[in-house]
């Protein structure tokens, strides 16, 4: 079955630093998507993309925050200066078209230092 | 937005008791997935079910549209189905949005 994967699957970043998060979602997909799980919440809306542009962010998703599909296969999730409170499970989620079931990543784990 | 509540927020169950869990939304919605999220952390679709209802294996989903509910069944439980279920939806223009989760805890 397709999968969607993210890499790396933890990381540990210094407060202030840049972190970039990939993911490589399935291949026939045209909707990407980022969401965030603080630990033991529940899981929250950040970025949906599609035909290379932002269609929709949260208001989590503030000028901290970007994302690009630097070619064809690959979408990133970019935090550029990075808080404490940036640490959470960063999933990436992709679907064929706008109303079809996602598949989610198995995600990126976050800590920030 | 769209509001959605599940219960109840926590289970306990023995192995081999069944479960309904629910899933109940503000609006009308054409997107309703469960998801189980296993204590690794990974997502898993469990079904995609806008309306209508759907089985695989010991699982089973039904979702009323009309009456803004759905309901995933767990029979014969196992302890491998521990862990937190969630229900998330979608209407049109806008992100999927999860519930706050169900925690499942299936001792032997």
């Amino acid at each position: 079955e397709p999968e969607v994967t993210q890499t790396p699957s933890h990381q540990v970043t210094q407060m202030g630093q840049e972190v970039i998060l990939r993911c490589v979602p399935i291949s026939n997909h045209l909707y990407f998507y980022w969401y965030r799980q603080i630990l033991g919440q529940k899981v929250e809306f950040l970025v949906s993309f599609y035909n290379n542009e932002i269609s929709e962010k949260s208001e989590i998703f503030d000028d901290q925050f970007s994302v690009e599909r630097p070619d064809g296969s690959n979408f990133t999730l970019k935090i550029r200066s990075t808080k404490l409170e940036d640490s959470a499970m960063y999933f990436c989620a992709s679907s064929e078209e706008s109303m079809t079931g996602y598949t989610f990543g198995s995600g990126t784990r976050l800590t920030v230092v | 937005g769209i509001q959605v509540e599940q219960s109840p927020p926590d289970l306990i169950l023995q192995e081999g008791a069944n479960s309904t869990l629910r899933c109940n939304f503000s609006d009308s919605v054409n997107n309703l997935q469960w998801f189980h999220q296993n204590p690794w952390g990974q997502l898993i679709n469990l079904f995609y079910i806008p309306s209508g209802t759907k089985q695989n294996g010991r699982l089973s989903a039904t979702t009323v549209a009309t009456e803004r509910y759905s309901l995933l069944y767990i029979s014969s439980s196992q302890t491998t189905d521990s862990g937190v279920y969630f229900c998330a939806v979608q209407r049109t223009g806008t992100a999927l949005i999860f519930g706050k989760g169900t925690t499942l805890s299936v001792s032997s």
